[in-house]
């Protein structure tokens, strides 16, 4: 069975530029959450979708959104970007509900702002 | 504010010895404690998860302990092998969904 797959893996972009990166959860998962590590830390949480709606956002500036499609996939976009957007992106799937829900996550998209 | 606490920051271990990673968490909503295994250049791995109802969870060499009066829960990795080096994470959840928050990470290092 296929995990959760993350598109492209890895990606330059320059300052100021726009990017999108896309996520597939796993067949049957209908929540994805967005993630952003940077080097040396712990993931830091983005946004969580739930059935296409925003669930939940993480303490991050607007110029950061997401959206999820009727199969459940998702994207995540960023507006003029900064060299402090360098980072791995992870996407998480995972069912709704129940305290013992459990969350897997993609490989990353790898993102270097110069 | 940091709601979940990790220590040690890094470790070394001889092979076979025992690894012991330590987190605390200051949120009581917390309902689900997951650990993830990250290498490098690659995505976080669930190695294991419990619920605070339940004080211990083994599943092959890695086991959680769980305090809940003190909001401590711990990873350990019993016979350690070079192939267990990696960053562990541990994670913390309050309610439904995939909204996790992390440790800072532990940099574990088993030495031949």
């Amino acid at each position: 069975d296929a995990g959760v797959t993350q598109s492209p893996t890895h990606l330059i972009k320059t300052r100021g530029q726009h990017v999108t990166l896309r996520c597939s959860p796993i067949s049957g998962h209908k929540s994805v959450s967005w993630y952003q590590q940077v080097l040396g830390q712990g993931p830091q949480f983005i946004f969580q979708y739930y059935e296409k709606e925003e669930r939940g956002r993480g303490n991050f500036p607007d110029r950061f959104s997401a959206r999820q499609f009727p199969n459940y996939s998702s994207e995540l976009n960023v507006n003029a970007l900064l060299l402090g957007d360098s980072a791995l992106y992870l996407c998480a799937s995972s069912q709704w509900g129940g305290s013992g829900n459990t969350i897997y996550f993609g490989e990353g998209s790898w993102l270097t702002v110069v | 504010q940091q709601q979940v606490k990790q220590s040690p920051q890094s470790l070394i271990v001889q092979k076979g010895g025992i690894s012991i990673i330590n987190c605390a968490y200051e949120n009581t909503a917390f309902d689900y404690f997951p650990w993830y295994q990250q290498f490098p250049g690659k995505g976080p791995a669930l190695l294991i998860a419990i619920r605070p109802d339940v004080s211990e969870k083994k599943e092959g060499r890695f086991t959680i302990s769980f305090n809940k009066s003190a909001k401590q829960f711990s990873l350990h990795i019993m016979d350690s092998q070079p192939g267990d080096s990696a960053t562990y994470f541990c994670a913390a959840r309050a309610g439904g969904g995939n909204k996790l928050t992390f440790g800072t990470g532990t940099q574990l290092k088993v030495e031949l």
